[in-house]
C-alpha cells in the first residue's frame, strides 16, 4: 500500500498567517492527490482535487501545488473558520490511503 | 437535492453484524461509484472499499476482505455496507462517499454513522 505522511500533525496560527501542510508519498503517485477539510464532528469535505485543482465553490485561498511524492498545501489567510483537520489521500493506486492529518488551530 | 443520506447510530455486541445504509438523491445514481470510509475515535481516515452502482461490482481493501459487504439497490437509490464479527475495534464513524466514475476524488460525503461496539 502507499504511505501518505502528512506534516505537521498539527499547528497553531494566527488570524491571517499564511499555513503550509506538506504531504509526502511512499511513491509516485503524478499528480493524483486530493485534500480535504474535516471540520469536527463534520463529515470531510473536498477542497483540492488532482494536487492543484479547486473545487467548486472552495474558496482561493485555499491552493495545492506538486507531483510525484511531494505535495503541499496551503492557506494563504488564515480565517477562524479554516479551523478543522486536513487529509491528503491519494488515488493513484489501490487501496486508497489517507494522510495521518494535520489539526489547525487558532493562536 | 443532491445528497447522501446515511442510516442512524447503531450500538452492537461484540460478534454481531451492522448493516448500514447511504440513501443518495439528486444525481444519476449509475454515474458515480459509493465507497465506505472509517474513522476511528480521533484518528484518521480509512478507505474500506466501493461498489459500483450499475454493475454491483465491488472492490475491498484487504484488512476488510471477508467482513464486508457493500451492496446496492437501484431501485431506491441505496447504497449498503454490512460488517460482521464486530469487534471493539470496530466501534467507529463509517462514511459512505462519491467518485465520479473515471475520476479519483470523494466529492460529496454522507453525514456520518456511528457505530459502537461494545459488551
Amino acid at each position: 500500500d502507499i504511505q501518505m505522511t502528512q506534516s505537521p500533525s498539527s499547528l497553531s496560527a494566527s488570524v491571517g498567517d499564511r499555513v503550509t501542510i506538506t504531504c509526502q508519498a511512499s511513491q509516485d503517485i503524478s499528480k493524483n492527490l486530493n485534500w480535504y477539510q474535516q471540520i469536527p464532528g463534520k463529515a470531510p469535505k473536498l477542497l483540492i482535487f488532482d494536487a492543484s485543482k479547486l473545487e467548486t465553490e472552495v474558496p482561493s485561498r485555499f491552493t495545492g501545488s506538486g507531483s510525484g511524492t511531494e505535495f503541499t498545501f496551503t492557506i494563504s489567510s488564515l480565517q477562524p473558520e479554516d479551523i478543522a483537520t486536513y487529509f491528503c489521500q491519494q488515488h493513484d493506486t489501490l487501496p486508497f490511503t489517507f494522510g495521518g492529518g494535520t489539526k489547525v488551530e487558532i493562536k | 437535492q443532491v445528497q447522501l443520506v446515511q442510516s442512524g447510530a447503531e450500538v452492537k455486541k461484540p460478534g454481531a453484524s451492522v448493516k448500514v445504509s447511504c440513501k443518495t438523491s439528486g444525481y444519476t445514481f449509475t454515474d458515480y461509484y459509493i465507497h465506505w470510509v472509517r474513522q476511528a475515535p480521533g484518528q484518521g481516515l480509512e478507505w474500506m472499499g466501493w461498489v459500483n452502482p450499475d454493475s454491483g461490482g465491488t472492490r475491498y481493501t484487504q484488512k476488510f476482505q471477508g467482513r464486508v459487504t457493500m451492496t446496492r439497490d437501484t431501485s431506491s437509490r441505496t447504497a449498503y455496507m454490512e460488517v460482521t464479527r464486530l469487534r471493539s475495534d470496530d466501534t467507529a464513524v463509517f462514511y459512505c462517499a462519491r467518485n465520479l466514475i473515471g475520476y479519483g476524488a470523494f466529492d460529496l460525503w454522507g453525514q456520518g454513522t456511528v457505530v459502537t461496539v461494545s459488551s
